[in-house]
């Protein structure tokens, strides 16, 4: 059974903290994603890995950073975390040059920020 | 800019009526696939078109991708409250890996 899983459910965090979001996929998928879900607003694209140490921007890339060290983890840093940061963020991943583009996604962390 | 957009955004039923979710744009995708996200976990995916005026069906759930590839239909037939959740919509332009998701639409089935 495929499977992607994020390091937690439920994040409470300061201003200004350095804040570090965890995912893993056990499926060998070359593509990985970084999302955030806010409502009436769909999910919104933050990053994204094509490769190991490859990353390209997604939509909403402005005090976010990410890494990707290994093909199996993507983590998505927060340098300063903010209130308007506040959200659900969603990993996914997928195989590339699969033409459907189907993506697998994690179960999200809440994370807030006070 | 919203490229996909997803109507309704909210939708409340009784048991055992029908309902249909739409997805437009003015762009063309390669593909469209379907989500669905349960309260506190990730999307998972439905089903997938690719070609225009294809029509899937899963269980009680029909699809249709448009003719021109720039929108998509979810049907739901005799809805359930298991059917209660948050559908999604996501194209894709190309064999890039990145989608493009609609805002969603919440749907609660009331026993």
């Amino acid at each position: 059974d495929v499977k992607v899983t994020q390091s937690s459910r439920y994040l409470v965090k300061r201003t200004g903290e350095k804040v570090f979001l965890e995912c893993v996929q056990d499926m060998d998928h070359e593509n990985m994603f970084w999302y955030r879900q806010d409502p009436g607003l769909g999910l919104r694209l933050i990053y994204f890995s094509y490769d190991v140490k490859m990353k390209e921007k997604g939509d909403i890339p402005e005090g976010y950073s990410v890494s990707r060290e290994k093909k199996e983890r993507f983590s998505l840093i927060l340098e300063s975390a903010s209130t308007n940061q506040t959200s659900m963020y969603l990993c996914a991943s997928s195989l590339r040059g699969e033409i459907y583009n189907e993506q697998f996604f994690g179960p999200g962390t809440r994370l807030t920020v006070l | 800019t919203q490229l996909l957009e997803q109507s309704p955004q909210f939708l409340s039923i009784q048991e055992g009526e029908n309902l249909t979710v739409y997805c437009n744009s003015s762009s063309v995708f390669s593909s469209l696939q379907w989500y669905r996200q349960e309260p506190g976990e990730g999307p998972v995916l439905l089903v997938t078109v690719v070609t225009g005026g294809e029509v899937k069906k899963l269980k009680r759930l029909t699809f249709q991708f448009g003719d021109a590839r720039k929108d998509s239909s979810l049907h739901i037939t005799a809805a359930q409250p298991g059917d209660t959740g948050l559908y999604l919509c996501a194209g894709a332009r190309s064999n890039t890996g990145k989608l493009i998701f609609g805002q969603g639409t919440t749907l609660q089935v009331k026993p």
